[in-house]
């Protein structure tokens, strides 16, 4: 099947510091990616949908300026966390569609964030 | 009322035991439903796509009631390594490709 990576697979930062997770489509162009969070013994939570080439729409309540995409290539979207406290802290993921028809998405591995 | 409903669990069986899992959905216009599986601090993972007819892999058959909104997922003989939660996944209305998670149910298969 298709693969998507995410990197880094973990990171611990500072209160305050912006942290920057990459997803990328290892063997396929992906024109649409999206973007999840997924607190402790809770479901995924879409955030938002990386489109290429133009703005990223995001889920009600999910802060734009906060949680900064870029999606510049149809291989890699970009999710910067920006000025991150301790309730940021969470497993995010991201998801690649083959195209507008497909159903089915891949998942990333995932990234840990502790935000100290 | 949640998008999606599921029984968080945990379902404790014994190895070989038959388990059934059940989830509901608000949105009527949804047109896509998956079980996903999702291991320990891990990414969720395609287990199978849900289709009106029912369907079938392996020891796994999903089947999908859109008059009453409600999927069901059966796992027959459950083995050790079926121990997961189980995410029931349905898409918002349209070609968005937006998914929407249940929960998810633990299933922890002892021998």
């Amino acid at each position: 099947g298709a693969v998507v990576s995410q990197h880094p697979s973990r990171v611990i930062c500072k209160s305050g510091t912006s942290v920057k997770i990459e997803c990328r489509s290892l063997d396929f162009q992906a024109t649409t990616m999206f973007w999840y969070r997924q607190f402790p013994k809770q479901s995924l939570m879409l955030m938002a949908t990386s489109n290429e080439g133009s703005k990223a729409t995001y889920e009600q309540g999910v802060e734009k300026d906060k949680f900064l995409i870029n999606h510049a290539s149809l291989t890699l979207s970009t999710l910067t966390v920006t000025s991150a406290h301790p309730e940021d802290s969470s497993f995010y993921i991201c998801s690649a569609r083959l195209d507008s028809r497909a159903d089915t998405q891949y998942f990333g591995p995932g990234t840990r964030l502790t935000v100290l | 009322r949640k998008e999606v409903e599921q029984d968080p669990g945990p379902f404790n069986v014994p190895e070989g035991a038959t388990v059934a899992f059940n989830c509901t959905y608000s949105n009527s216009a949804s047109q896509s439903f998956f079980w996903y599986r999702q291991d320990c601090r891990k990414e969720p993972k395609l287990l199978m796509s849900v289709y009106s007819s029912g369907n079938e892999d392996g020891r796994f058959t999903a089947q999908l009631n859109r008059a009453s909104q409600y999927i069901s997922l059966l796992i027959r003989d459950s083995k050790l390594s079926d121990s997961a939660t189980y995410l029931c996944v349905v898409n918002r209305s349209g070609n968005t490709g937006k998914l929407i998670f249940g929960q998810g149910t633990t299933l922890q298969v002892k021998p």
